[in-house]
């Protein structure tokens, strides 16, 4: 089984532009569409990027998500921080065994 | 508008029962993949089981196969998660979630969770 390694924690400054990576340690990152979610503090996770790079209705475009294959990562982009950014957000994929796989989250502070 | 709401959360003493429940609402709940995901107070999410539209294809994370049961209802457009045997290890907030429908085959399903329930909150405890 593989595992998805996000860093535990990044901070940046509103109006500034953050990338969060998630690194697939097994298997190719991009063999398997990856998802990110935003969770806020009490409250339950939305979906933000999904397929990789889609955002869906009503997510602005402030957020993008990009592949790197060459070191096997996913990316998630917020520009133009605001401080209602703030969240935890968690990268997701699967492969044949298991549905889904969750990388293990990255607070992002908007400071 | 879509909405899931969880139920049957609880406090339950090690090696006992708890059954789930996640109704669904706002859209056709028969065509949707349905999963379950938990997450221990402050820490990440898991992802437990997921079942298929139609009721089959049920699939389980290790730590719970043999033990929870995936199920639903599509007359009653409600998600079940029967959990036996339970652990203190499986107090977590339980959400479950709707799988897009944008990555199904009859077989698999690779879409994300385009939406997700408020969550009901489990502790086993004695």
């Amino acid at each position: 089984n593989f595992m998805l390694t996000q860093p535990h924690s990044v901070s940046e400054s509103p109006g500034k532009t953050v990338t969060i990576s998630c690194t697939r340690t097994s298997g190719t990152i991009a063999s398997n569409f990856v998802q990110w979610y935003q969770q806020r503090p009490g409250s339950s996770p939305t979906i933000v990027i999904f397929a990789d790079n889609q955002r869906p209705s009503g997510v602005p475009d402030r957020f993008s998500g990009s592949i790197d294959s060459s070191s096997n990562s996913a990316s998630l982009t917020i520009s133009g921080l605001k401080t209602e950014d703030e969240a935890d957000y968690y990268c997701q994929s699967y492969d044949s065994a298991i549905p889904w796989v969750f990388g293990g989250g990255t607070k992002l502070t908007v400071l | 508008d879509v909405e899931l709401m969880e139920s049957g959360g609880g406090l339950v003493q090690p090696g006992g029962s708890l059954r789930l429940s996640c109704v669904a609402s706002g859209f056709t709940f028969s065509r949707y993949w349905m999963t379950w995901v938990r997450q221990v107070p402050g820490k990440g999410l898991v992802w437990v089981s997921r079942i298929k539209s139609d009721g089959s294809r049920p699939s389980y994370a290790d730590f719970v196969r043999g033990r929870f049961i995936i199920s639903r209802d599509n007359a009653k457009n409600t998600l079940y998660l029967q959990m036996n045997s339970l652990r203190a290890d499986d107090t977590a907030v339980y959400y479950c979630a709707r799988v897009s429908i944008d990555y199904c085959s009859s077989t698999s399903c690779v879409g994300g969770g385009d939406f997700w329930g408020q969550g009901t909150l489990v502790t086993v405890s004695s």
